[in-house]
């Protein structure tokens, strides 16, 4: 059972914004731990997003951003496009728990 | 290019033993610390396991503690993890993934990057 939770879908037009969220805790996010992005396409494995709350690696278009506040988390993306349809998972640190890497319970981005 | 192959998987059945293995390439395998993530059929990614460059220090989640043991052999470059006393649970797409870590004014961070493209594992009578 997860620790982070996200929004199960969340879905837009061609060229609008979304926004998925990443509610964590006093253990996780609002200890100050950073916060990850990771894009998974149907049937391939996880990809990195976002790293330490607003990065993007090279490659990664700037229609996507991160942010974080408190015990939170989101992922923005902006112009979206088919090729965005995907599954997005937030994922950090935990305090509270052995070993204590944490990911969210995904959300399922769908282009309308 | 830097890359993470994974194999090992099949089906097992309850009660029984697998070890997957994770062939790295294109980056120096023996000064990076190393992940095993699970994903079970139309769910979301569970970490399961973690182990350092040089595979002294290991952490487990609570759910394979005692059951998985994650390993590594540096001359091969090549990640290891051996399921025990397999479970139905634990039939899941299995991926390595490299921890990158980052040192930076005064903060240190670490994600995982890149990843493999999974073994499934289906433990079933």
């Amino acid at each position: 059972q997860s620790v982070l939770t996200q929004p199960p879908s969340v879905s837009g037009a061609p060229g609008q914004r979304v926004t998925i969220s990443c509610t964590g805790s006093s253990s996780n996010i609002g200890a100050g731990y950073a916060v990850h992005w990771y894009q998974q396409l149907p049937g391939t494995a996880p990809k990195l997003l976002i790293y330490g709350n607003n990065n993007r690696p090279s490659g990664v278009p700037d229609r996507f951003s991160g942010s974080k506040s408190g015990t939170s988390a989101s992922l923005a993306i902006s112009g979206l496009q088919a090729e965005d349809e995907a599954d997005y998972y937030c994922q950090s640190y935990d305090s509270s728990l052995s070993g204590s890497y944490v990911f969210g319970t995904g959300t399922k981005v769908t282009v309308l | 290019q830097v890359q993470l192959v994974e194999s090992g998987g099949g089906v097992v059945q309850p009660g029984r033993s697998l070890r997957l293995s994770c062939a790295a390439s294109g980056f120096t395998f023996s000064s990076y610390a190393m992940h095993w993530v699970r994903q079970a059929p139309g769910k979301g990614l569970e970490w399961v396991a973690v182990i350092s460059y040089d595979g002294s220090n290991k952490y487990y989640a609570d759910s394979v503690k005692g059951r998985f043991t994650i390993s590594r052999d540096n001359s091969k470059n090549t990640l290891f993890l051996q399921m025990n006393s397999l479970r139905a649970e634990a039939t899941a797409v299995y991926y390595c993934a490299r921890r990158e870590d980052y040192y930076g004014s005064g903060s240190y961070l670490n994600w995982f990057d890149p990843w493999g493209r999974g073994t499934l594992v289906t433990v079933s009578s």
